[in-house]
């Protein structure tokens, strides 16, 4: 069970779009289709943004978006917004009712 | 409106125990699965077990295996977790979180954490 490798910090200015990844193995992200992503603000609980690689949960903005290649995932925010700073994770299923999460990833918008 | 309040988190010593709970409403708790997360001070966020809907699926990560032990009451809408032989290493903010009707699907809904803080 090792953890999701994730960039530790990526950055953009508002209007522009930024890409962050999650980077695991043929047995937890290249194996399932189960990648989610959250995002959380200093002193909150995390809010899921992206369930099952790519699908917004209701009332989650459409300038969040997910895929997958391969065993690396990815979340792009476009359209970068000063609300979107907070740190991000991707989590994945492992099989056998396990799951791992990345690192991390603080976005700072510029 | 979906709601999970986590309690049960203290001050305990190394080597203690300690359970937590998560009360659950809002929701029909019978039909999810449920997690615990975890987050050290200043740290990332770490699986640390899921359950499903009936208890017969548990999964736990390999840091806490063999010393927490994940259980639910549905008849209480209520989520536990049991931590014996704790280390400094599991002190953390403990978040409980809804799963969806089947432990493979993502955690939807968080409650706000409860801290537990083990000491040496």
């Amino acid at each position: 069970q090792s953890a999701l490798t994730q960039p530790a910090s990526v950055s953009g200015s508002p209007g522009q779009s930024i890409t962050i990844s999650c980077t695991g193995t043929s047995g937890d992200v290249g194996n399932y289709d189960l990648v989610s992503w959250y995002q959380q603000h200093p002193g909150k609980a995390p809010k899921l943004i992206i369930y099952e690689v790519s699908e917004r949960p209701s009332g989650i903005s459409d300038h969040f978006s997910g895929s997958k290649s391969g065993n690396t995932a990815s979340l792009t925010i476009s359209g970068l917004q000063a609300e979107d700073e907070g740190d991000y994770y991707c989590c994945s299923y492992a099989g056998a009712s396990i799951w791992v999460f990345g690192g991390g990833t603080k976005v700072t918008v510029l | 409106e979906v709601q999970l309040v986590d309690s049960g988190g203290g001050l305990v010593q190394l080597g203690g125990s300690l359970r937590l709970s998560c009360a659950a409403s809002g929701f029909t708790f019978e039909d999810y699965a449920m997690h615990w997360v975890r987050q050290a001070p200043g740290k990332g966020l770490e699986w640390v077990s899921g359950i499903s809907w009936n208890s017969h699926s548990i999964g736990y990560a390999d840091s806490v295996k063999g010393r927490f032990i994940i259980s639910r009451d549905n008849a209480k809408n209520s989520l536990y977790l049991q931590m014996n032989s704790l280390r400094t290493e599991d002190t953390a903010l403990y978040y409980c979180a809804k799963g969806g009707e089947l432990l493979l699907h993502a955690m939807d809904v968080w409650g706000q954490g409860t801290t537990v803080t083990v000491s040496s």
